[in-house]
């Protein structure tokens, strides 16, 4: 039982480029959810899923992409990476359909040059 | 959307010493819960608290729901309670909002 899975751990890209990080969870969790750590600003909502094929936008969206093709993975997408996305990045997931009783992974450190 | 609130943002406490940690929040809530980030950016929950009190070993949290606010107690502290503590809190929609946090450095 691996729990919340992250990849990758560190990641530098250049302004411009996309990518995708990987979250995915064997506990047959409903909820699942993604957060960047800023540091002074705690965690930031920004994308959350109820469901397979359900998502919704949280507090800071934009730039990012979702999909819940799967109960166990939710990819987000970065689509054109800018310097302002650097942080740190946490997936959290629930095992019921609201986030009561978060695991979180451990985290992607993305830096944008 | 709400807004959390915690305070202090900063403590530095001599091992043994106990803390208390607030947070306010700006509306009613029907999900509120005490976070750990240890230094190695671990998250780890340590309470679901809505309202009430609740223990767990020399940690216990308290929400008052009617007065927007919830306090979590840390008695007789030690270096590995060193690390951040969040309080996020969800209300009507799904979303479950973090505050700042307050960073607590336990010294020997």
């Amino acid at each position: 039982n691996a729990g919340v899975t992250q990849t990758p751990k560190f990641q530098v890209l250049k302004t411009g480029q996309s990518m995708t990080l990987q979250c995915a969870q064997d506990m047959n969790h409903e909820y699942m959810s993604w957060y960047r750590q800023d540091p002074g600003m705690g965690l930031r909502l920004i994308h959350y899923s109820v469901g397979a094929g359900i998502t919704d936008q949280g507090e800071v969206p934009n730039g990012y992409n979702v999909s819940r093709s799967t109960t166990e993975d939710f990819p987000l997408r970065l689509l054109s990476a800018a310097p302002s996305q650097t942080s740190v990045y946490f997936c959290a997931s629930s095992p019921t359909f609201t986030p009561y009783g978060y695991t979180f992974g451990s985290g992607t450190r993305l830096t944008v040059v | 959307g709400i807004q959390v609130e915690q305070s202090p943002p900063d403590l530095i406490l001599q091992e043994g010493a106990n803390s208390t940690l607030r947070c306010n929040f700006s509306d009613s809530v029907n999900n509120l819960q005490w976070f750990h980030q240890n230094p190695w950016g671990q998250l780890i929950n340590l309470f679901y608290i809505p309202s009430g009190t609740k223990q767990n070993g020399r940690l216990s949290a308290t929400t008052v729901a009617t007065e927007r606010y919830s306090l979590l107690y840390i008695s007789s502290s030690q270096t590995t309670d060193s690390g951040v503590y969040f309080c996020a809190v969800g209300g009507a929609t799904n979303k479950l909002i973090f505050g700042t946090g307050t960073l607590l450095a336990v010294q020997p």
